[in-house]
């Protein structure tokens, strides 16, 4: 089955540590996409990236980091940085870049800092 | 002024009836929209999208008006399944950054 996976679905942290959270998708899509939601607020985007080894920031990329070293793969990091980190962290991936396609989310990950 | 805004609700309703949403938007030169769908706890999936000519699929209406700056979701004959939260999303005029609503729940009730 194709689609978007994200891993894992629930992840406590302690403060200060950094964290890393999985994003992988099989649609062959260019372009990935990392996400935070927090309660009233809509989604915020933090990073994206429409090629492989390429990337740019969000909105709100303060404290994270990203990396894309392949087509399928858009791991995203919390930093200790990040002061408010706890969030659903959502990631997405689209067929094309520049031209709107649609978005397809991965089920998320629930982040909490404690 | 947020750039997307809409009425976080909720919405009460009862089966079979009609309910509608509005989402307003900042930026004049906003090219695309959309409406996503989003279970509790779960990830936001795409609904539809709103052309300018209107745009209908089964029970579900959704326009756009320029002038105004809004878009509306229109659900008809409402099932306890359309429970959720409805987030409009809106293209501004440059590349594929979507900006993101902070949703409408909508509750029916049977």
């Amino acid at each position: 089955d194709g689609g978007i996976t994200q891993s894992p679905k629930y992840l406590f942290r302690k403060e200060g540590q950094n964290v890393t959270l999985s994003c992988e998708q099989n649609l062959n899509h260019d372009a990935m996409y990392w996400y935070r939601q927090d309660p009233g607020q809509g989604l915020r985007l933090i990073y994206y990236s429409q090629i492989v080894n390429d990337f740019q920031k969000g909105d709100i990329a303060e404290g994270y980091s990203v990396s894309r070293e392949k087509k399928e793969s858009f791991p995203l990091t919390v930093t200790s940085a990040q002061k408010n980190p706890t969030a659903f962290y959502l990631c997405a991936s689209s067929k094309l870049a520049g031209d709107y396609n649609e978005q397809f989310f991965g089920p998320g990950t629930r982040l909490t800092v404690l | 002024r947020k750039e997307v805004e809409q009425d976080p609700g909720p919405f009460n309703v009862p089966e079979g009836a009609t309910v509608a949403f509005n989402c307003t938007y900042s930026n004049s030169a906003s090219q695309s929209f959309f409406w996503y769908r989003q279970d509790c706890r779960k990830e936001p999936k795409l609904l539809m999208s709103v052309y300018s000519s209107g745009n209908e699929d089964g029970r579900f209406t959704a326009q756009l008006n320029r002038a105004s700056q809004y878009i509306s979701l229109l659900i008809r004959d409402s099932k306890l399944s359309d429970s959720a939260t409805y987030l409009c999303v809106v293209i501004e005029e440059m590349g594929d950054k979507l900006i993101f609503g902070t949703g409408t729940r909508l509750q029916v009730f049977p």
